[in-house]
């Protein structure tokens, strides 16, 4: 099956810091999407991305983050200055097609971020 | 505002025995309900997708059902395997997939 990669597994940063999420979304997806997963918390929806362009974005997904899609095939979570509440795993989804409401939406593995 | 109820929270259960998984949802509009099973430390993977027309979903030895009159959903395991130990997690979604509303999910042990 195919499958959505985000790197690096791990990152741990100082507090103020600025970090890189990236992610390969599956490679004929179209629509992109961050979720976050504090520790014991239930995944909280970040941001939605489609034709280049932010569709959809939580109350969390404030002036510090940014979603980018640079080439044709990452897709990154930039923080700006790090806090300490931003340590959670991050995670990249994907799917296929816009306006599908049963479209199987895929997960990548997650990146853990600690902010120390 | 929109909640999404599982329950229960946790659950311990017998390799080889079946069990029911069960939520809630406040979510309006409704779009669709999935649920997915969460590994430790792993992203979430999919197992059912139910819009508002379906009643029933198989997938192998996953079974969901929805009510949408009642606005319940439950997904019940059959012939559970040790490697069914995860979360299980309900996502109901409004009119975009990707801004969904999460449950807290039920943590499944199967023991042997």
């Amino acid at each position: 099956e195919p499958e959505v990669t985000q790197t690096p597994s791990h990152q741990v940063t100082q507090m103020g810091q600025e970090v890189i999420l990236r992610c390969v979304p599956i490679s004929n997806h179209l629509y992109f999407y961050w979720y976050r997963q504090i520790l014991g918390q239930k995944v909280e929806f970040l941001v939605s991305f489609y034709n280049n362009e932010i569709s959809e974005k939580s109350e969390i997904f404030d002036d510090q983050f940014s979603v980018e899609r640079p080439d044709g095939s990452n897709f990154t979570l930039k923080i700006r200055s790090t806090k300490l509440e931003d340590s959670a795993m991050y995670f990249c989804a994907s799917r296929r097609a816009p306006g599908q409401h049963n479209e199987k939406l895929f997960f990548g593995s997650g990146t853990q971020l600690s902010v120390l | 505002k929109n909640q999404v109820e599982q329950s229960p929270q946790s659950l311990i259960i017998l390799e080889g025995k079946n069990c029911t998984l069960q939520c809630n949802y406040t979510v309006s509009p409704f779009s669709n309900l999935r649920w997915y099973k969460q590994d430790t430390g792993r992203g979430p993977v999919s197992l059912t997708i139910m819009t508002f027309s379906e009643n029933t979903k198989s997938n192998g030895r996953y079974t969901a059902t929805l009510d949408a009159d009642t606005k319940q959903s439950s997904l019940h395991i059959t012939a559970s395997q040790l490697s069914d130990s995860a979360s299980y997690i309900c996502v109901v979604s409004g009119t975009n997939a990707g801004k969904s509303t999460f449950g807290d999910g039920t943590t499944l042990t199967v023991k042997p």
